[in-house]
């Protein structure tokens, strides 16, 4: 079983300043992960993702993320919040179910990004 | 369009009746699931199609919940003599060949569904 722990449902910061969202995760296999933003109303778009490799992972919108194994944590940071970054962020983890083809997302609870003139 | 579509974007029911809610997937996805997103709260899983064939409902809470995606293509999700706390928005997403676990889903804006 795969879960997600979001720490901190509120996260506010001023513009300008270091965005950092945490996230931990559980699975029993090398997981998939992912963030995704959330606008009022509006479905979910991918940030960036996790599958092998590099574990320093580049997104969209100048979001980066770290895989930490030993952590089992993928935190996200962007070193300027600007306005436009407010919105919902979701973290997720995917794991093919064995011998499966299903890649159904587990996702956090979710952090609430707000940002400060 | 070139992104999941879904229909209604809002929907207004009282207890008990029967709602339908459409996904049109990315044109040519293979994958498509279903995940129900209370308020506050992430989304959870409810179901996955590969193509026609529904290969996972464990997330469907009751029996009151029905997938289908007959001709592997559009889905429907059929919610039964509707309950209070079936009231959330219902996202659908769409990737493509289920062999590649590395391609993100793409997500539509939901349906919001209120019951009264």
């Amino acid at each position: 079983a795969q879960s997600v722990t979001q720490l901190g449902s509120h996260v506010s910061v001023s513009e300008g300043a270091l965005v950092l969202l945490r996230c931990n995760y559980s699975s029993s296999v090398p997981p998939y992960l992912f963030w995704y933003v959330q606008y009022p109303n509006q479905g979910l778009q991918l940030l960036l993702k996790y599958t092998t490799g590099a574990t320093l992972v580049k997104g969209i919108n100048g979001f980066e993320a770290e895989f930490k194994k030993s952590e089992t944590s993928f935190h996200l940071t962007k070193p300027s919040a600007h306005m436009s970054d407010a919105a919902e962020y979701f973290c997720a983890v995917s794991e093919r179910e064995s011998g499966g083809s299903n890649y159904k997302l587990t996702f956090g609870k979710g952090t609430l990004l707000t940002v400060n003139p | 369009g070139a992104g999941v579509s879904q229909s209604p974007r809002y929907k207004v029911a009282k207890r008990g009746q029967d709602v339908a809610l459409r996904c049109d997937p990315i044109s040519g996805h293979v994958s498509l699931f279903w995940y129900q997103q209370a308020l506050g709260q992430g989304p959870e899983f409810l179901t996955y199609f590969q193509n026609e064939a529904q290969l996972d409902k464990s997330g469907l809470p009751s029996d009151r919940f029905f997938a289908e995606r007959p001709e592997g293509s559009v889905s429907t999700l059929k919610i039964q003599r509707t309950q209070q706390e079936d009231s959330a928005v219902y996202l659908c997403a769409s990737s493509g060949h289920p062999g590649q676990g590395t391609q993100p889903q793409h997500f539509g804006d939901g349906t919001r569904l209120s019951i009264l």
